[in-house]
């Protein structure tokens, strides 16, 4: 039973366009959800995190939203650059120790 | 300021063969963790180590040893390997301060079991 999802395992997007990718999850019960990049043969690189209890977090080009009636998350890369070019994935953090789950990713391509 | 480092890059095993793969992180950070990534997949929590002296199994931890030497130092150990364990290993710890939580990755091991 999958508890984070990312149904687009693909997104193609302009050079200086809005990027929108999105995460639904089935477990209500998290303290935290992250957003990671990854590009190929490196390790995934932290991007931005929403505590439960907000519903918006920004930083930089980089906005989460997070809507708690429809389990669903979503990231916003605006404006969108060639070098944003990467798999995305999605997590959340619930329970103790704060251990993460993973969806199984988004790859993100920006054409010039 | 290194962050989360890993040993070796690459590794290749025969079946049966044994490995310690070797993590540490500079940040002063309490919880390490070990993941393992395969195609197609997110990533998968093997165990995770919530303060120095404590380890706790993840979802696939069969197969697996960890030992937490020190804060900063997380190992993980194949006692003999099999090739359903061909996978790129990654180490995180993380941290939570002022109501933000992250989590930091190494940049990989590739072990190839053959």
């Amino acid at each position: 039973d999958q508890q984070v999802k990312q149904n687009s395992p693909s997104l193609s997007v302009q050079e200086g366009r809005i990027s929108i990718l999105n995460c639904d999850y089935t477990n209500s019960m998290f303290d935290y959800f992250l957003w990671y990049k990854k590009y190929p043969a490196e390790g995934p690189t932290f991007l931005i995190s929403i505590s439960s209890i907000k519903d918006k977090n920004e930083d930089g080009r980089f906005t989460v939203f997070l809507n708690k009636s429809a389990k669903h998350l979503s990231l916003h890369i605006v404006p969108s650059q060639p070098g944003d070019s990467a798999v995305y994935f999605c997590a959340n953090s619930g329970g103790s120790n704060y251990k993460l789950t993973f969806g199984k990713g988004t790859l993100l391509t920006v054409n010039p | 300021n290194a962050g989360v480092t890993q040993t070796p890059k690459f590794q290749v095993l025969k079946t049966g063969q044994s490995m310690t793969l070797q993590c540490a992180q500079d940040m002063n950070h309490n919880s390490m963790y070990w993941y393992r990534q395969d195609p197609g997949m997110g990533l998968r929590l093997i165990y995770y180590s919530a303060s120095e002296g404590t380890t706790d199994k993840g979802e696939v931890p069969n197969g697996y040893n960890v030992s937490r030497l020190n804060k900063r130092e997380f190992s993980l150990r194949l006692e003999s390997a099999a090739p359903s364990q061909t996978s790129v290993y990654f180490c995180a710890s993380s941290v939570v301060t002022s109501g933000r939580y992250e989590q930091y990755f190494g940049p990989g091991t590739r072990l190839t079991v053959t």
